[in-house]
């Protein structure tokens, strides 16, 4: 089975400076995938960023990035000049590719940011 | 283009009762995955449904159950409610391996 886990339950940030969220790992997959969701007071689970394990490149969106150590099973994400915005609860979750696990997203337990003006 | 709708947004059951939550996935959307997400938590994995057949299932007791329809829409049904079902419910739809998040429906029991 798979676990993921979040060590940082509560973030904070100046707006325009930059925060990184941590995040682990353990599977004995080799090929998976990786996410990071952010959930707004809104409630809807948005996608931030996804991680092929197969690639070595860091995903990047925008303002986000990623640091995924696939040896130590880490994965961070890294959101530069931070904005009011990106306050919210964000998720790292894991699937694997293929396999009786198929589609099932395993998440961590969260990390709350808040971004200070 | 129509993401992952929900309903109800909100629900008050008693103990004891039944409920059934909905699920409209997002156009193009075959499988829809439900998660139970408990306060201050991240969401657990109830079951997944495609071609109108459980697919997998979480660790979850037979109270939970589910049906997908030939519109690949979807509901969770569960019965003989406890104090612990509260929550808030979420579905996702997804085709490969993108997924979209309905917004949820939050379940407090009394």
């Amino acid at each position: 089975a798979q676990t993921v886990t979040q060590s940082q339950p509560e973030m904070s940030v100046q707006e325009a400076e930059t925060v990184t969220l941590s995040c682990t790992y353990d599977t004995s997959e080799n090929n998976y995938y990786l996410f990071w969701y952010k959930q707004p007071p809104s409630r809807q689970m948005i996608l931030v960023i996804r991680q092929e394990a197969y690639k070595q490149q860091n995903a990047t969106e925008n303002r986000f990035s990623v640091n995924f150590q696939k040896a130590a099973k880490s994965f961070s994400l890294k959101i530069s000049d931070s904005q009011l915005g990106d306050t919210a609860m964000y998720f790292c979750a894991f699937r694997r590719v293929g396999g009786t696990s198929y589609g099932k997203l395993t998440f961590g337990q969260g990390t709350i940011l808040t971004v200070h003006p | 283009d129509a993401g992952v709708t929900q309903s109800p947004t909100h629900l008050i059951k008693t103990r004891g009762q039944q409920v059934t939550l909905r699920c409209s996935p997002k156009s193009g959307h075959d499988t829809v995955s439900w998660y139970q997400q408990a306060l201050g938590q991240g969401p657990q994995f109830i079951f997944q449904y495609y071609e109108e057949e459980e697919r997998q299932r979480g660790n979850f007791p037979d109270r939970f159950s589910g049906h997908q329809f030939p519109n690949y829409s979807s509901e969770l049904n569960v019965n003989a409610l406890l104090l612990g079902d509260s929550a808030l419910y979420l579905c996702a739809s997804s085709l490969s391996y993108g997924y979209t998040f309905g917004s949820g429906t939050r379940l407090t029991v009394v």
